[in-house]
């Protein structure tokens, strides 16, 4: 089993939907980090989180430690928003860290 | 544009070569880490350097190793390379080495072993 799960591993919505991806880990994290990689294949990093909540125009990332669950939701889709998604946790190490990644959400947002 | 540059964006080579990857971080970031996306393994970390010292270390093969110099560019060489190290090679840079530090990802490296 993985460390870091996420659902659903595809999803097709149509432009305007409610979107929601959803990352459960396994493991004791210090930030769990939200990805976001386009066709063109570079990486953008749309969040990280320790806990609570963050928002950032229509994306908004949540975070449950106790529950070692995360949620990427966007709201009013737009084609645009087509993308892998990917949840990464960071574990801290003795001097320094590094990320274990989830295996990516591919999300296709119809007009 | 994210401030972290790589090059070359693609590399075609034949198996058993060597080839050096570069990355130059964003400004005033002193931790440069390396990853690699296979259609296979997904991403996977595979070293961090911190202002020039080796911080953490993840899957990365005893053929691949790595530098960070002291202008803070870093770069990861791959030897004796075989099909499966063809891949997406990326770099991502970061202020401090720490939990509380954001990542900035460069475009990556596409290497194709032939």
């Amino acid at each position: 089993k993985n460390e870091v799960e996420q659902s659903p591993q595809n999803l097709t919505a149509q432009e305007g939907e409610f979107i929601t991806i959803n990352c459960s880990y396994s493991v004791g994290i210090s930030a769990l980090h939200w990805l976001q990689q386009h066709p063109g294949g570079g990486i953008v990093s749309l969040f990280m989180l320790s806990s609570g909540k963050k928002k950032h125009g229509r994306l908004i990332a949540t975070i449950n430690i106790q529950e070692k669950h995360s949620s990427l939701h966007i709201t009013a889709s737009h084609p645009r928003d087509s993308a892998v998604y990917i949840c990464a946790v960071r574990k801290e190490e003795t001097s320094g860290s590094r990320l274990t990644f989830g295996e990516g959400t591919q999300l296709t947002v119809n007009p | 544009d994210s401030g972290v540059t790589q090059t070359p964006k693609h590399l075609i080579t034949a198996t058993g070569q060597r080839v050096t990857l570069r990355c130059s971080p964003r400004s005033g970031d002193l931790s440069v880490y390396w990853y690699q996306q296979s259609l296979d393994q997904g991403l996977q970390f595979l070293i961090q350097y911190y202002n020039g010292e080796e911080r953490a270390k993840g899957n990365i093969l005893e053929r691949f190793s790595a530098q960070q110099f002291p202008d803070l560019h870093s770069e990861l060489n791959l030897s004796s390379l075989e099909l499966g190290d063809s891949a997406l090679y990326f770099c991502a840079s970061s202020v401090a080495g720490g939990i509380n530090s954001p990542l900035h990802f460069g475009n990556g490296t596409r290497l194709t072993v032939t």
